[in-house]
């Protein structure tokens, strides 16, 4: 069954920086797109990023703009978020999601999620 | 950016009642890439309906949307206790692939 495992996220300053890595199984990592999803505490669902299977196609949400990048391996099964210049407004639950085909499309599987905490 | 609108933001209703939930997109949602997700406290969400009226696997038929261009619903025929949580609509037509703001529905 599929399998999405979230890690690397924890507690960093504010101005500090840290990657969140999704770990995929059972499926074919490599034909499907992947998103990024975070949720602050309390709050709703935020829409972050997703790549395209190929990595030859990304959006980013306006928030997070010039300041988050995504990427992938598909020779690891693995889906990143580099997290840079981070605020205490960044702090949230961040979900990895798979969708449905090689290009962006809805989120059919989230993992669980890792918490950002950013404070000083 | 399309901004989704979710009415009402809270509901309070009893079990074996009909909801319908709204969702309302600022400009046309290209093919009617709409999607429902539910979120549990604690849990991930799931996705329950996509491309405005496409049931995911393993949801029950209690569940159905419909709607297009800017107008789509979720309807829930006969509420079951676990249904009471909060729900999601998603556009994927577009990026960025914006969500509502929810609606949570509540135990009268």
């Amino acid at each position: 069954q599929v399998q999405l495992v979230e890690s690397g996220g924890g507690v960093v300053q504010p101005g500090g920086s840290l990657r969140l890595s999704c770990v995929a199984s059972g499926f074919t990592f490599s034909t499907y797109g992947m998103h990024w999803v975070r949720q602050a505490p309390g709050k709703g669902l935020e829409w972050v990023a997703v790549m395209s299977s190929d990595g030859n196609e990304k959006y980013y949400a306006d928030s997070v703009k010039g300041q988050f990048t995504i990427s992938r391996d598909n020779s690891k099964n693995t889906f990143y978020l580099q997290m840079d210049s981070l605020k205490t407004e960044d702090t949230a639950v961040y979900y990895c999601a798979k969708g449905v085909s090689v290009t962006p499309t809805y989120l059919q599987h989230w993992g669980q999620g890792t918490l950002v905490t950013v404070s000083s | 950016e399309i901004v989704l609108t979710q009415s009402p933001g809270t509901l309070s209703l009893s079990p074996g009642e009909r909801v319908t939930l709204s969702c309302r997109a600022s400009q046309s949602v290209s093919s009617n890439y709409l999607a429902w997700y539910q979120q549990k406290p604690g849990q991930a969400p799931r996705l329950l309906i996509y491309g405005a009226s496409s049931r995911a696997t393993g949801i029950p038929d209690r569940f159905s949307g419909s709607g297009s261009g800017t107008d789509f619903t979720l309807t829930i025929s006969r509420l079951e206790p676990e249904d009471f949580t909060v729900y999601y609509c998603q556009q994927y037509g577009r990026p960025p692939f914006t969500f509502g703001p929810g609606t949570k529905v509540d135990i009268k």
